[in-house]
C-alpha cells in the first residue's frame, strides 16, 4: 500500500506571492491533517479535513486555508507569503477522525522557503 | 487545553546503554498519548501509542512507554540503545473527545554514540 505522498517536495518563494501544496493520503483513509514544522515552535497543527469538511483548525491566520476532494486528497494555500512561513509542512492522513485515536501516516513534507 | 513538555531538548546516550526520554502533559480531559519518530529528512513516524488498557504499551522496536495518570507522564525507555535510533522524538496528546486537535511537545533529539 502506497504512504501518504506530498508535492511538491521543496519550493522556493517569494514574499508577498501564494503557494499551493498537496497531499494524497493513503488509500482508503478519510482523514487528513496538515502540520507546520518550524526549529522554533515545533509541529503546529494547522487543521483536519474529513470527509471533505474542516473538522479542526490551529491557530493560525486566515491566510493559510485548505479543502479536500471527494478523493480525500487535500491541498492547503498560504496567501501573502511571509518570511515566517519558511517550513516544513507535513501531511497526515488516518482512516478516521484523530479523535478515534486513528493513527497518522506523515507524509515527507514539502520543504517551503520564503525569501 | 492540551499541552506537552518533553523535558529534555537533547540527549546523548552510549550504544548499548538505556535511555529514558522524558514527557509530561497536562489535560483537564481524558487523552490518547502518542510517541513519534523522526529520522532525519523524512517525515513522522508512529513509535507507540496508549488508547486505554494496560498503562505499559511497547514498540516492535524494543521501546516501550508508560501512562502514568497520577503524574501526567508518558516517559519513552529502551533498555539498550542502538546507532540506528539516532532521530528526534516527539511525544502527542489528543483529546478524546476529538475538541482539539494532535498536541505535540518540542521534541527531543536523541544521539546515539559508538
Amino acid at each position: 500500500k502506497a504512504g501518504v505522498t506530498q508535492t511538491p517536495r521543496y519550493l522556493i518563494k517569494t514574499r508577498g506571492q501564494q503557494v499551493t501544496l498537496s497531499c494524497s493520503p493513503i488509500s482508503g483513509h478519510r482523514s487528513v491533517s496538515w502540520y507546520q514544522q518550524t526549529p522554533g515552535q515545533g509541529l503546529q497543527f494547522l487543521f483536519e479535513y474529513f470527509s471533505e469538511t474542516q473538522r479542526n483548525k490551529g491557530n493560525f491566520p486566515g491566510r493559510f486555508s485548505g479543502r479536500q476532494f471527494s478523493n480525500s486528497r487535500s491541498e492547503m494555500n498560504v496567501s501573502t507569503l511571509e518570511l515566517g512561513d519558511s517550513a516544513l509542512y507535513l501531511c497526515a492522513s488516518s482512516f478516521s477522525l484523530l479523535a478515534e485515536g486513528y493513527e497518522q501516516y506523515f507524509g515527507p513534507g514539502t520543504r517551503l522557503t520564503v525569501t | 487545553a492540551q499541552s506537552v513538555t518533553q523535558l529534555d531538548s537533547q540527549v546523548p546516550v552510549f550504544e548499548e546503554a538505556p535511555v529514558e526520554l522524558r514527557c509530561n502533559y497536562s489535560s483537564s480531559v481524558s487523552v490518547y498519548l502518542f510517541w513519534y519518530v523522526q529520522y532525519p529528512n523524512q517525515g513522522l513516524q508512529l513509535l507507540l501509542k496508549y488508547l486505554s488498557g494496560s498503562t505499559l504499551v511497547e514498540s516492535i522496536n524494543g521501546f516501550e512507554a508508560e501512562f502514568n495518570k497520577s503524574q501526567t507522564s508518558f516517559h519513552l525507555r529502551k533498555p539498550s540503545v542502538h546507532i540506528s535510533d539516532t532521530a528526534e522524538y516527539f511525544c502527542a496528546v489528543s483529546d478524546r473527545s476529538g475538541n482539539t486537535p494532535l498536541v505535540f511537545g518540542k521534541g527531543t533529539r536523541l544521539s546515539v554514540i559508538a
